[in-house]
């Protein structure tokens, strides 16, 4: 079935650093890609919709000039955390929708998401 | 996205079948049910979903009400590795965007 892999899936940085953490659909193209983040024992929050080609939307609330995302292809997509600091650690999940499988009814393939910790 | 609601937890035993309940009162006609469910430290995953009539996959079964006011997802034989967070989520019309993700059930299975 289709795969979304995610990299890397552990991470941890200092404190004003910038980490990027990539999405990559591995046996379809993927024009859109969403990116959630979840803090420890609560839901998955969507943060932004990433579209190839074209600039990311945003979710209310989201810094968009803290959450750099870039969709350059249409298997990858990458979120960059900027000047990162302690309470941006929290896991990140990247998803994507293999359109071909069953169109407007395809189910989000997710990534095993990416633990980050920052000091 | 139609509001739902589900149980905090839940608990079974092992090969036992288990009943997860979801109730979507203000469902709409084009909403779609979808189940996902998320094991730990790992992304979600898509267990099922449906429209009006029940519908089997190798993973569960997902028996939607008449009204569609409610819906029930079935594991026939729970093991140990299906003890996670199951989500129900409804999508208008199948849906193009991201998922909403409430806060799920937690399954706990007891061997």
């Amino acid at each position: 079935g289709a795969v979304v892999s995610q990299h890397p899936s552990r991470v941890i940085c200092k404190s004003g650093t910038s980490v990027k953490i990539e999405c990559r659909s591995l046996d379809f193209q993927a024009t859109t890609m969403f990116w959630y983040r979840q803090f420890p024992k609560q839901s998955l929050m969507l943060m932004a919709t990433s579209n190839e080609g074209s600039k990311a939307t945003y979710e209310q609330g989201v810094e968009k000039d803290k959450f750099l995302i870039n969709h350059a292809s249409l298997t990858l997509s990458t979120l960059t955390v900027t000047s990162a600091h302690p309470e941006d650690s929290s896991f990140y999940i990247c998803s994507a929708r293999d359109w071909g499988s069953q169109g407007r009814n395809s189910p989000l393939h997710f990534g095993n998401g990416t633990r980050l910790t920052v000091t | 996205d139609a509001k739902t609601t589900q149980p905090n937890s839940m608990e079974s035993n092992e090969e036992e079948p288990v009943h997860l309940p979801c109730n979507h009162s203000t469902i709409s006609g084009t909403d779609y049910i979808h189940w996902y469910r998320q094991l730990p430290s790992q992304g979600p995953e898509y267990v099922i979903h449906g429209l009006t009539s029940n519908v089997n996959n190798r993973m569960a079964s997902l028996a939607i009400a008449e009204d569609r006011k409610s819906s029930t997802l079935i594991l026939h034989r729970a093991t140990l590795r299906d003890a996670a967070v199951y989500y129900c989520i409804l999508i208008d019309g199948g849906g193009a965007d991201g998922l909403t993700f409430g806060k799920g059930t937690h399954l706990i299975i007891q061997p």
